[in-house]
């Protein structure tokens, strides 16, 4: 079936270095993708989306990049902090509506 | 502004036993979604409503009931917990129309003895 995937299950990286987020997605008619974080105890939060009609999204400190020739999709994070540790979900929407969600990827920040 | 609120946030249940488990938001979404995340898995959704009086089935539906007869509410039903239920099960909502975010709960977190 289609499925949306990460490259890495963990990713360590030193206070105020960028980290990068990795993500594979298999359903080429897939037109929305979204990031969420999730922090111990707590539900996923809204990060940034990206339609499928645009290769770049800049927020706060966080970018977006999608990659339609080979269905990747990336998070980057600016000036990694340490409050930014987190478990991070790429999604992305079928159907208009339905969200399939990839296993995630563990960040540690290291003081 | 509340956003999506989930009660309980902990329950513990023996094999056989029923629950409901409650959702509700107050941002006039008409999506609502339940998940249920499993240890190092992503989540996977049970069922979904595009509005009030009208669900549907997600990836994984069998052994849960939804109903959505408000807006605002969207409770999710075990008719017969089993072990394989232990989960920590999430409520979402987004606005209508596609390609919009979801907003979660921060979850119930069920145990099945």
């Amino acid at each position: 079936g289609e499925s949306v995937g990460l490259h890495l299950p963990t990713l360590s990286v030193q206070e105020g270095d960028n980290s990068i987020i990795n993500c594979a997605y298999s359903n080429s008619a897939s037109d929305y993708f979204i990031w969420y974080k999730q922090e111990s105890g707590k539900g996923p939060q809204f990060i940034i989306d990206i339609r499928s009609n645009m290769d770049k999204r800049q927020g706060q400190r966080v970018t977006v990049l999608l990659n339609k020739t080979v269905k990747h999709l990336s998070l980057q994070i600016a000036a990694t902090q340490p409050g930014d540790s987190a478990v991070y979900f790429c999604a992305e929407n079928t159907e208009g509506f339905k969200t399939i969600f990839g296993a995630g990827t563990r960040l540690f920040v290291k003081a | 502004n509340a956003g999506v609120t989930q009660t309980p946030k902990f329950q513990v249940l023996k094999t056989g036993q029923s629950m409901t488990l409650q959702c509700a938001q107050d941002m006039n979404h008409e999506y609502m979604s339940w998940y249920r995340q499993d240890p190092g898995m992503g989540l996977r959704l049970i069922h979904y409503s595009v509005g009030a009086g009208i669900t549907d089935q997600g990836e994984v539906p069998n052994g849960y009931n939804v109903s959505r007869s408000t807006t605002e509410d969207f409770p999710l039903r075990l008719l017969s917990a089993a072990p394989s239920q232990t989960s920590v099960y999430f409520c979402a909502s987004s606005m209508g129309g596609d390609n919009q975010p979801q907003h979660f709960g921060d979850g119930t977190r069920l145990s099945i003895l």
